[in-house]
Formats: C-alpha cells, structure tokens, sequence
C-alpha cells in the first residue's frame, strides 16, 4: 500500500515570498491533517479535512496560510507571504475515518526555510 | 484541556541499556495513547499504541502500559540499538475527536 506523498520534500524562499506544498493522501484516507513541526517542537495541527470539508483550522494562521482540498483526495497547504518563523516541517497525515482510535500515518515531509 | 508531557531529551545510552521515556498526559475524555518515532529526515511513523486502560502496546521490542491513574504511557525497550537512535514523540487523541496532540518528543542517542 502506498503512503502519503508530499512534495517538495525541501524549499527555501526569501520571506514576503510564497510557498504552496501539495499532499496526496492513502487511497481511500476520508481524513486528511497538516501538521507544521518547528524545529525542536512536537508537530501542532494546522488542519484538518473530512472528505473535501474542514473539520479543524483553529490553529491556522488565516492571514498568511490556506489549504484545500478539492475532490476530497489531495490536498494544497499555501504559505503567503511566508515569514522567518514559518521554517519549519509541514507534515501531511491522513486516517481511515471509520473509527476515532484509527491509526493516522504520516508523510515524510516538506522542509521549509524562510530566509 | 488535553496535552502531553514528555521527559527532556536528549538521553543518551549504551548499546543495550535499558530505556525508559516518561510520558504523562491531562484528558478531557477518554484518551487513545501512542508512541511515533521520528528518524533523521524521514517522517513520523507509528510505534505503538493502546486505546483503553491497561492496555499494552508493543512493537519492535518496544512497550509502554496505559495507566489511567497516574496516567501515563512510558515507552520502555529491555537493550537499545544504535538504529533506535531517533526522536521519539508521545500522543494523544481523545474520543470524538480526530486529531492527534504531541508531546514536544524526546531524542535518544545511542552510542556502540
């Protein structure tokens, strides 16, 4: 079974620049997360999808970050305009959804730096 | 709210010394518990996990117990390797709810 791809794997931009990472999740994942991991720190949710809705943005930084998920299969996580404190890793995660205590699986990440 | 609270890090041991990464956490519900690990430049992978009180997940020689009344959810391993060498992060969700909350994850550095 495949995994959850993400790509790019690594970008570094000038700040005040954009940045859009795209993710495709488990075939069949309902459920799709962003997680950003800043160095030194456990990931904290950006987001989180159900099918092609948001369940979570809470913790989304509205006036700089987006994301969407049209269809409901891939997903487009966009930064803009990025800022030195958004170097970090942004992980895409998606789970079956049939039940709460299913396993999420992770992506390997894309790794900004905003210089 | 909920959150989990990890040991500092980094630990450092021997080739086949004996770990133990603390983990405590405050829930508002009922919590799942897992274990992922993080190595050099790759993603989280699951470790392991236990979704009731006194459950016992284990994987790879890995163990942590879940005890609801001091709740925590320690990882344990009887002899590291140097391939264990890792971050490794405690979580938690809660029922209802989808999402996965982390500790701030807990480097362990294992020496030949």
């Amino acid at each position: 079974e495949a995994g959850v791809a993400q790509s790019p794997r690594y970008k570094i931009i000038e700040k005040r620049q954009s940045v859009a990472f795209w993710c495709n999740p488990i075939s069949g994942h309902a459920t799709l997360y962003w997680y950003q991991q800043i160095l030194g720190q456990g990931p904290k949710l950006l987001i989180q999808f159900q099918n092609n809705g948001v369940v979570d943005d809470s913790q989304l930084p509205k006036d700089r970050f987006s994301a969407e998920r049209l269809k409901g299969v891939d997903s487009t996580l966009k930064i803009q305009p990025a800022k030195l404190e958004d170097s970090a890793v942004y992980l895409c995660a998606s789970r079956p959804g049939g039940s709460w205590s299913d396993t999420i699986y992770f992506g390997e990440g894309s790794w900004l730096t905003v210089v | 709210g909920n959150s989990v609270t990890q040991m500092e890090g980094p630990v450092t041991l021997s080739e086949e010394a004996f770990l133990t990464i603390n983990c405590t956490y405050t829930a508002t519900g009922y919590p799942s518990l897992f274990w992922y690990v993080q190595y050099p430049g790759e993603g989280l992978q699951l470790l392991l996990k236990a979704t009731k009180a006194d459950d016992k997940g284990s994987n790879k020689g890995f163990e942590a117990t879940y005890r609801k009344e001091t709740t925590s959810f320690h990882l344990e391993k009887g002899s590291v390797q140097v391939s264990d060498s890792a971050v490794y992060f405690c979580a938690l969700t809660i029922t209802g709810f989808q999402k996965l909350v982390f500790g701030t994850g807990t480097r362990l550095l294992v020496s030949p």
